[in-house]
């Protein structure tokens, strides 16, 4: 069964830093992307980043660009989120999740989608 | 970006109802709407991809419908482990925007 567990989370003031990991297990990690999704306290959901299988390819949401670097250790089946310069609108539960990517002949659109998903890691960006 | 809306933010229903959550989305996304559910304090779990498929595991309760901007996830006799929130997520554009939610409460 795949499973995802995240770690790093913890509070830390305005303007630092922090790096999150997600350790997966259960599948083979280096033929799927992988996705970082947060949720603000009372919040929905909002995908943050994503990364190519191999590393080569790298997304971000405009928000964090700049500021937050995903990167992956495919010998050691292991996700990370380097985040610096943060801030408080970045306190949130991050979960990694697997990004199922499936390509359809003729189609110029991937489908894609998030399963499964870590249990989360609370980050609290406050003085 | 696609903006996402859900409707209702909120929705009573009770055991054994047939409950419908619709999900709008501000352009043509054509199918690429999948739908997650989560329950309190855990992550949301994939309920729904490509508009209409459910994953392996998933109860035939649940189905999807809609192409373009509207889509509708209905569950068709709901089970006490059938209240939590429900996510419809966008994955035509990237950023994969999602809607705010829409919570199923005990009626």
């Amino acid at each position: 069964e795949a499973q995802l567990v995240e770690s790093g989370g913890g509070l830390v003031q305005p303007g630092g830093s922090l790096r999150l990991s997600c350790a997966a297990s259960g599948f083979t990690f280096s033929n799927y992307w992988m996705s970082w999704v947060r949720q603000g306290p009372g919040k929905g959901l909002e995908w943050v980043a994503n990364i190519k299988e191999d590393g080569s390819e790298k997304y971000y949401v405009d928000s964090v660009k700049g500021r937050f670097t995903i990167s992956r250790d495919n010998a050691k089946n292991s996700l990370y989120l380097l985040m610096n310069s943060l801030r408080a609108e970045d306190t949130a539960v991050y979960y990694c999740a697997r990004d199922f990517k499936v390509r359809v002949p003729n189609i110029e659109v991937a489908y894609n989608w998030f399963a499964p998903w870590g249990q989360g890691t609370l980050v609290t960006v406050s003085s | 970006d696609i903006h996402m809306t859900q409707s209702p933010s909120s929705l009573s229903a009770s055991v054994g109802d047939r409950v419908t959550f619709t999900c709008r989305a501000s352009q043509s996304i054509s199918n690429y709407l999948n739908w997650y559910q989560q329950k309190p304090g855990k992550a949301p779990k994939l309920l729904i991809y490509a508009a209409a498929s459910l994953p392996s595991g998933v109860p035939s309760r649940f189905s999807g419908s809609g192409s373009g901007t509207d889509f509708t996830l209905t569950i068709s006799s709901l089970q006490p482990e059938d209240f939590a929130t429900y996510h419809c997520q966008q994955t035509y554009i990237t950023p994969g925007t999602f809607g705010q939610g829409t919570k199923l409460e005990i009626k």
